[in-house]
């Protein structure tokens, strides 16, 4: 069964230091999203993206924040100087079109020392 | 008062149990409903998706959504220890379509013990 897959599944980096969090859709599929979650906390929404460009983007999304599809698979998002409260769980959703729901990849652990 | 409001538990029932799960939300658009199974430091696994008011079941699994109450619950017949693990729920609102953004809520962690 085609499935979303995420590198790396886990990620340390140092306080301002640039990450890029990969992702590789289920191919066919034409809505991508982002959501992370924060531990103990909810699943919290951060981006969608749809047609090479973004479609929503919540409140957590600021400039820090962006994302790609820089070929016909992976979908990336890239935080650009990384903050203490960036650490959570990264996941990558993809959906197809007509559709019912999105399917999930297994997450990035990003830890911010 | 939060969108979405879920017990997170845990719950803890014996093997055999009929487990009944139940989200509340506040906000009437949502109008697309799902369950996601979460199992620890992995991604939620999509288990029921309702549109809308009614009933749904699928296995062992029924989902059902009060829109007049705002209420949804998910009923697992027959638990089953490796039914353990935590469930959330999730809801997108009628305007952004079924490709809108998921709002969830907190989660209910579940153990069936044997």
């Amino acid at each position: 069964e085609p499935e979303v897959t995420q590198t790396p599944s886990h990620q340390v980096t140092q306080m301002g230091q640039e990450v890029i969090l990969r992702c590789v859709p289920i191919s066919n599929h034409l809505y991508f999203y982002w959501y992370r979650q924060i531990l103990g906390q909810k699943v919290e929404f951060l981006v969608s993206f749809y047609n090479n460009e973004i479609s929503e983007k919540s409140e957590i999304f600021d400039d820090q924040f962006s994302v790609e599809r820089p070929d016909g698979s992976n979908f990336t998002l890239k935080i650009r100087s990384t903050k203490l409260e960036d650490s959570a769980m990264y996941f990558c959703a993809s959906m197809l079109a007509g559709g019912e729901t999105q399917y999930f990849g297994p997450g990035t652990r990003l830890l911010v020392l | 008062q939060k969108e979405v409001e879920q017990d997170p538990g845990p719950l803890s029932v014996p093997e055999g149990a009929i487990v009944s799960l139940n989200c509340t939300y506040s906000n009437s658009a949502f109008q697309y409903f799902m369950w996601y199974r979460q199992y620890s430091r992995k991604g939620p696994e999509l288990l029921m998706y309702t549109y809308s008011s009614g009933n749904k079941e699928d296995g062992r699994f029924t989902a059902q959504v009060d829109k007049s109450s705002k209420y949804i619950s998910l009923f697992i017949r027959d638990s089953q220890p490796s039914d353990s693990a935590t469930y959330l729920c999730a809801m997108i609102e009628e305007s952004s379509g079924n490709t809108g953004k998921l709002i969830f809520g907190q989660g209910t962690t579940l153990q069936v013990k044997p």
